[in-house]
């Protein structure tokens, strides 16, 4: 089964750019979707297709996808982006396939 | 406004059974598949079983084929997962999520918390 690999926590001071990754075998080669999850709540989907913002979504949410690596950029950081930040794609072999998930803290 | 409403969830001793449901509103139901996805405490999303608008293809994660069930009624714009044979890694919060007007997982419902324990 196909496997997405993410850092476990990330850490960025307010204003910064965080970056989180996800890795797969070849993952260039498919749709990446990512979510933010909060405590408490459901996921909400902050970009789909590796690049695309759903309605609503700030500008500085952004995403790209090449390789072995997909990545969400999140420029000028706010305290309120502190949240679990999930990958996820489409796989043949199990339908919907999800990063273990990286905890973005805002220092 | 788009909305998915989940509930059935509660306390189960293993090897029982519970039947979840997820009510939808604001969207045309029929057209859209439909997918469960869990979180067991502390952990990540993990996706459950996965129905077309017609009910006709389910898929189903190994970690629950043969003892989860997804079904839905389109006429009651409902969604169901009949699990049986619940074990307590089957403790999660459960959640129905559908994709509308783009490609990933845009609607989800608030979620609905199983446990599974004695």
């Amino acid at each position: 089964s196909y496997v997405l690999t993410q850092p476990p926590s990330v850490s960025v001071a307010p204003g910064q750019t965080a970056r989180i990754t996800c890795g797969g075998n070849n993952i260039g080669s498919k749709s990446v979707h990512w979510y933010q999850q909060k405590p408490g709540q459901a996921p909400v989907l902050v970009v789909y297709d590796d690049i695309d913002r759903p309605s609503g979504i700030p500008e500085r949410f952004s995403g790209s996808n090449s390789g072995n690596t997909a990545t969400l950029t999140i420029s000028r950081v706010e305290a309120g982006d502190e949240a679990d930040y999930y990958c996820q794609v489409w796989d043949s072999s199990s339908d919907q396939v999800f990063g273990g998930g990286t905890k973005l803290t805002v220092l | 406004q788009v909305q998915l409403v989940e509930s059935g969830g509660g306390l189960v001793k293993p090897g029982g059974s519970l039947r979840l449901s997820c009510a939808a509103s604001g969207f045309s139901f029929s057209d859209y598949y439909m997918r469960w996805i869990r979180q067991a405490p502390g952990k990540g999303l993990e996706w459950v079983s996965y129905i077309s608008s017609g009910g006709i293809t389910l898929y189903y994660a190994d970690s629950v084929k043969g003892r989860f069930t997804i079904s839905r009624d389109n006429a009651k714009n409902s969604l169901y997962l009949q699990m049986n044979s619940l074990r307590a890694e089957d403790t999660a919060v459960y959640y129905c999520a559908t994709s509308t007007v783009t490609t990933g997982l845009d609607v989800w419902g608030q979620g609905t918390t199983v446990t599974v324990s004695s």
